[in-house]
């Protein structure tokens, strides 16, 4: 199956400073990619959904200026936590979706463990 | 605006017994419906997906079905094994939003399998 990569997998930064994460499709190329937060004990929540080429579409609630998604090429996205704080201390997770004749489907990566201390 | 209920929220049982989790979404305009399954600390593992269409999908010890117009969808796992212990969950992709379409997920069912 399609495999979506993330890098780093755990991060600790110091507040204020700000922290990129790299969400790579593997083995095929993504159109669309989506960064998910994920809190503990709670559901994944969409924070924007990324389009090759044009800027992000962010959820209501989430400040595009904190963070900042940037996907340049088919298989990379990154997103970044701009000033972060230890409320952004978070599971993010990204996924990649893969459209085909008979595929419509999204592949998700790893996530990555942020803690802002 | 849809919401994804999973119940329960925890499930503890015995190796090789069967099981069923459960996920309710408040509205019928579903695309399709997944399971996943989550590790700690780990990302998204797709196990089953569920067409509107379709009423069931198998794999392996699991079988997922789909009762849209009511709302609900199930996991049965079949001969439980230590090894199913995960957060398993359920999430809903709506028949709108085109290309851009959003999957609500539940908060999911932390499975412990006892040996």
């Amino acid at each position: 199956g399609a495999v979506v990569s993330q890098h780093p997998s755990w991060v600790i930064c110091k507040s204020g400073t700000s922290v990129k994460i790299e969400c790579r499709s593997l083995d095929f190329q993504a159109t669309t990619m989506f960064w998910y937060r994920q809190f503990p004990k709670q559901s994944l929540m969409l924070m924007a959904t990324s389009n090759e080429g044009s800027k992000a579409t962010y959820e209501q609630g989430v400040e595009k200026d904190k963070f900042l998604i940037n996907h340049a090429s088919l298989t990379l996205s990154t997103l970044t936590v701009t000033s972060a704080h230890p409320e952004d201390s978070s599971f993010y997770i990204c996924s990649a979706r893969v459209l085909a004749l008979y595929t419509d489907t999204q592949y998700f990566g790893p996530g990555t463990r942020l803690t802002v201390l | 605006k849809q919401e994804v209920t999973q119940i329960p929220a925890a499930l503890s049982v015995p190796e090789g017994e069967n099981l069923v989790l459960n996920c309710s979404f408040t509205d019928s305009a579903i695309y399709n419906l997944q399971w996943f399954r989550q590790d700690p600390g780990k990302g998204l593992t797709s196990l089953l997906l569920i067409q509107s269409s379709q009423r069931e999908q198998t794999s392996g010890r699991l079988n997922a079905s789909l009762d849209k117009s009511s709302g609900r969808s199930t996991l049965y796992i079949a001969a439980s094994q230590p090894g199913d212990s995960a957060t398993y969950l359920c999430a809903v992709r709506p028949t709108s939003g085109g290309s851009n379409y959003k999957l609500t997920f539940g908060k999911g069912t932390l499975l412990t399998v006892n040996p």
